[in-house]
């Protein structure tokens, strides 16, 4: 069984600090998927990792794709209040239609002023 | 453009009811995939829809089932409501050749009592 473990559980940190949460599985996933979900909505798609030892960067986002495509990590700089939610991982499941994805339990990060 | 659509937004139903949910497709998106996430979960894959039909199934029983008409649009309906149905149930439209990339609604929040 295919499965995504999502570390830490719970952040909370101070507007400016720097973050990184976890994505890892002992199963191999082509691709990678992080979302950010606020309260009452649903997840948006962040970034899609393809490629093992791939980084991405969205602005003070940098997303990273395991060489053994195995792991992620989310690294936040200089967090912002804005950037409070939920943050879930993804990948699809064998066997399954492109719409078959497996998520992680999410990390939900609080960033205070 | 109209992103991902879902009615109603809040649902209370009693042990032993139906429900019905549904979900309009972003704009030009054909394939229609449910989620259901429990408090502090990630969300989990009910099934998909396309072409009208039943493309791929999760892990859950005969109890929910679906539809998708000819404009795309899509419904889920849960039959004999146990306690544990409680949840947010997200419906996230993709082109069926989309590479797992899904766009998802703000999701119906179902409370059974």
């Amino acid at each position: 069984t295919q499965l995504l473990e999502q570390s830490p559980q719970f952040l909370s940190i101070q507007e400016g600090e720097n973050l990184t949460v976890y994505c890892n599985s002992s199963s191999v996933f082509s691709s990678l998927q992080w979302y950010r979900q606020e309260p009452g909505e649903g997840p948006v798609l962040l970034v899609t990792v393809v490629t093992g030892g791939e980084v991405k960067k969205l602005k003070r986002l940098t997303f990273q794709f395991g060489d053994a495509r195995k792991d992620s990590s989310l690294h936040i700089t200089a967090a912002q209040t804005g950037d409070t939610g939920l943050y879930l991982c993804a990948g699809p499941n064998y066997g399954g239609s492109q719409g078959n994805l497996i998520f992680g339990k999410g990390t939900k990060l609080s960033v205070k002023p | 453009d109209a992103g991902v659509t879902q009615s109603p937004t809040h649902l209370i139903k009693t042990r032993g009811q139906q429900v019905t949910l549904r979900c309009s497709p972003k704009s030009g998106h054909d394939t229609v995939s449910w989620y259901q996430q429990a408090l502090g979960q990630g969300p989990q894959f009910i099934f998909q829809y396309y072409e009208e039909e039943e493309r791929q199934r999760g892990n859950f029983p005969d109890r929910f089932s679906g539809h998708q008409f000819p404009n795309y649009s899509s419904e889920l309906n849960v039959n004999a409501l146990l306690l544990g149905d409680s949840a947010l149930y997200l419906c996230a439209s993709s082109l069926s050749d989309s590479s797992y990339e899904q766009y998802f609604g703000p999701g119906t929040r179902l409370t059974v009592t």
